[in-house]
């Protein structure tokens, strides 16, 4: 079973700040996804990658698959940035394991 | 464009009620798939189905139950037996390829009163 762990679990920025979101997990994969859960919202969809890097706007995504590591970062914060920031890796079965979230709160 | 389409995005519903949400996909995918959120806690698997007319129980499969009768549609009843209905409910699919090929609902936040 693919164990996942997200770091922090709550994230407090002050508006424009720089924020890092870490994801860990213990099997190798090959691709895993960042999710965005609005408070009382659905869930978007952020980025699929299984490799390196991928940018949308001010949000960044990077993979290193040898560590088993993966990073959300967002530049230049700002309050609609507030949300749950999900990963998800693959399990047996061609199933989702879910990291458990990091709430990030952006302060104006 | 292709996507899932999960309704109602809020649902209520009175305690001792079955209800069921709905999941839609027009991605040709074979393999679908429903979470739950709790309130601080991580998604988890209720049922999944990799074909038509077959699915198998996830981890929480208890007071839920599925049909997979057309391959666009996995709709899940959550029953009067399931104890806390109320949470947000994730439905996925996949092309089978791996975590590269899901695609997810938007989910519906149940509410049992």
């Amino acid at each position: 079973k693919n164990e996942v762990e997200q770091s922090p679990q709550n994230l407090t920025a002050q508006e424009g700040e720089f924020i890092t979101i870490n994801c860990s997990y213990s099997v190798g994969i090959s691709a895993l996804h960042w999710l965005q859960q609005h408070p009382g919202g659905g869930i978007v969809s952020l980025f699929m990658l299984s490799s390196g890097k991928k940018k949308h706007g001010r949000l960044i995504a990077t993979i290193n698959i040898q560590e088993k590591h993966s990073s959300l970062h967002i530049t230049a914060s700002h309050p609609r940035d507030s949300a749950v920031y999900i990963c998800a890796v693959p399990a047996a079965g061609n199933k989702l394991t879910f990291g458990g979230g990091t709430r990030v709160l952006v302060k104006p | 464009d292709g996507g899932i389409t999960q309704s109602p995005k809020y649902l209520f519903r009175k305690e001792g009620q079955n209800v069921t949400l709905s999941c839609e996909q027009n991605l040709n995918h074979d393999a679908m798939y429903w979470y739950r959120q709790d309130p601080g806690q991580g998604l988890r698997l209720i049922y999944y189905s990799q074909i038509v007319n077959d699915f198998q129980k996830g981890d929480i499969a208890e007071g839920y139950s599925v049909s997979r009768e057309k391959k666009e549609s996995f709709p899940l009843t959550v029953t009067s037996a399931q104890k806390n209905p109320t949470a947000f409910y994730l439905c996925a699919s996949s092309d089978g390829q791996g975590a590269g090929g899901y695609t997810f609902g938007s989910g519906t936040r149940l509410t049992v009163v």
